[in-house]
């Protein structure tokens, strides 16, 4: 079965620095990978998705991720954290069921940017 | 602008009480899922269906239940056999049927228990 997971339930950065969320998955086929973010009170927003057509993906509000499959990861980073980057991030992975498409996300880890 | 309705946005439920959440899409998704979040534990899928007049179990659908008598349509209840009911509920959706494309959310609803 597929799974993904995610390190760190909580990161803690400055303003100004480097971001990096970690995400493992295992899947015993070619994964398509994406990562979410989602704000207070809202619904999850697609950042960026790995389908194999280049190793590192570049996504909106200057996130991009790297797909390492020796080691089953597609970490995720922003050079210099914003303010407005506070919230929290998903990783998953889709997969086939009997009873169609599914997506499996992980537990989640909670961006904290301190002025 | 085409997107996805959860309504409403705040439920309470009272002791013995069914609910009913909404979920209307304009997307033209074939896909629909229903998502529970708690704190600390991501998103765990209730139900889904691919197709009008057929859903899927997912993996907490103990005390739910779903309709999905129209493509844009996918409405969740809550029924009083759900003990916890207290969580914020996604509905999402996924065009094209393929495994590369990302699912599109609503904003949600959150239920709490009076």
């Amino acid at each position: 079965a597929q799974s993904v997971t995610q390190l760190g339930s909580h990161v803690s950065v400055s303003e100004g620095a480097l971001v990096l969320l970690r995400c493992n998955y295992s899947s015993s086929v070619p994964p398509y990978l994406f990562w979410y973010v989602q704000y207070p009170n809202q619904g999850l927003q697609l950042l960026l998705k790995y389908t194999s057509a280049a190793t590192l993906v570049k996504g909106i509000n200057g996130f991009e991720a790297e797909f390492k499959k020796s080691e089953t990861s597609f970490h995720l980073t922003k050079p210099s954290a914003h303010m407005s980057d506070a919230a929290e991030y998903f990783c998953a992975v889709s997969t086939l069921d009997t009873g169609g498409f599914k997506t499996i996300f992980g537990a989640g880890t909670r961006l904290f940017v301190k002025a | 602008d085409g997107g996805i309705t959860q309504s409403p946005k705040y439920l309470f439920r009272k002791e013995g009480q069914n609910v009913t959440l909404s979920c209307e899409q304009n997307l033209n998704h074939d896909a629909m899922y229903w998502y529970r979040q708690d704190p600390g534990q991501g998103l765990r899928l209730i139900y889904y269906s691919q197709i009008v007049n057929d859903f899927q179990k997912g993996d907490i659908a103990e005390g739910y239940s779903v309709s999905r008598e129209k493509k844009e349509s996918f409405p969740l209840t809550v029924t009083s056999a759900q003990k916890n009911p207290t969580a914020f509920y996604l509905c999402a959706t996924v065009g094209a049927g393929a495994m590369d494309q990302p699912q599109h959310f609503g904003d949600g609803t959150r239920l709490s228990i009076l």
